[in-house]
């Protein structure tokens, strides 16, 4: 079946810094690809998404690229705030299906 | 545009006792779902409603855990009885119907925290 794998958390970084946090995916076909941003106490929110391979998906400084040769979706951010901090999921959907597959998340945080 | 509304917040109960969360959707969102966050996990899909339809509840412990949306607006997730492993966030999310050129797009409400003591 289809499932999500997302670099093991937590990470810390110092603000400023580049962030890089990597999933990758196993699907047949072409799905789509989500991140979803989680931060303390309020609900899963869309961050970016991707279609189709070699989109870019991009918001509030942070992009991903739909790299299907390697199942990849890697989110970055070039230069990280302390409001960053939060809980990232990776996802995907398949075909007609709406049912979004999450990776097991990542607990950024981002000191001063 | 009001997002998607959950109650309780947090609930606390004994094991094989009975719970139920409620959800309202955004307005004009066809399709709802009930997801399963256990803690360090992803959300994990447990139904899906289409209007008052059930379009998937494959991965929902039918022996304890029942769902229903009447009048196809909003939805009620029951556990009964419930057991430790239940212990969770209950998130309720919605959607556009899959014709829209806003689907596969959910809006995910702050869900309810339930410990099982």
């Amino acid at each position: 079946g289809n499932s999500v794998t997302q670099m093991e958390g937590p990470v810390t970084l110092s603000e400023e810094a580049f962030l890089t946090i990597n999933c990758t995916y196993t699907a047949t076909g072409y799905p789509s690809l989500f991140w979803y941003v989680q931060y303390p106490g309020e609900g899963l929110q869309l961050l970016l998404k991707a279609t189709k391979a070699d989109d870019k998906g991009s918001n509030k400084g942070f992009e991903a690229t739909y790299r299907k040769e390697t199942t990849s979706f890697h989110l970055e951010k070039g230069s990280v705030q302390v409001s960053d901090s939060a809980v990232y999921f990776c996802a995907l959907t398949q075909g007609g299906a709406q049912k979004l597959v999450f990776g097991q998340g990542t607990r950024l945080t981002i000191n001063p | 545009e009001a997002g998607v509304a959950q109650s309780p917040r947090y609930k606390i109960i004994e094991k094989r006792q009975s719970v139920a969360f409620w959800c309202n959707p955004i307005s004009g969102h066809a399709t709802l779902y009930w997801y399963q966050q256990i803690l360090g996990q992803g959300p994990k899909l447990l139904i899906q409603f289409q209007n008052n339809g059930v379009v998937d509840d494959s991965q929902l412990p039918k022996d304890r855990f029942s769902a229903e949306r009447l009048k196809g607006v909003d939805s009620t997730l029951k556990i009964q009885p419930a057991k430790l492993e239940d212990s969770a966030v209950y998130l309720c999310a919605s959607s556009v119907p899959p014709g829209s050129l806003a689907k596969n797009i959910q809006y995910f409400g702050a869900g309810t925290r339930l410990s099982v003591l």
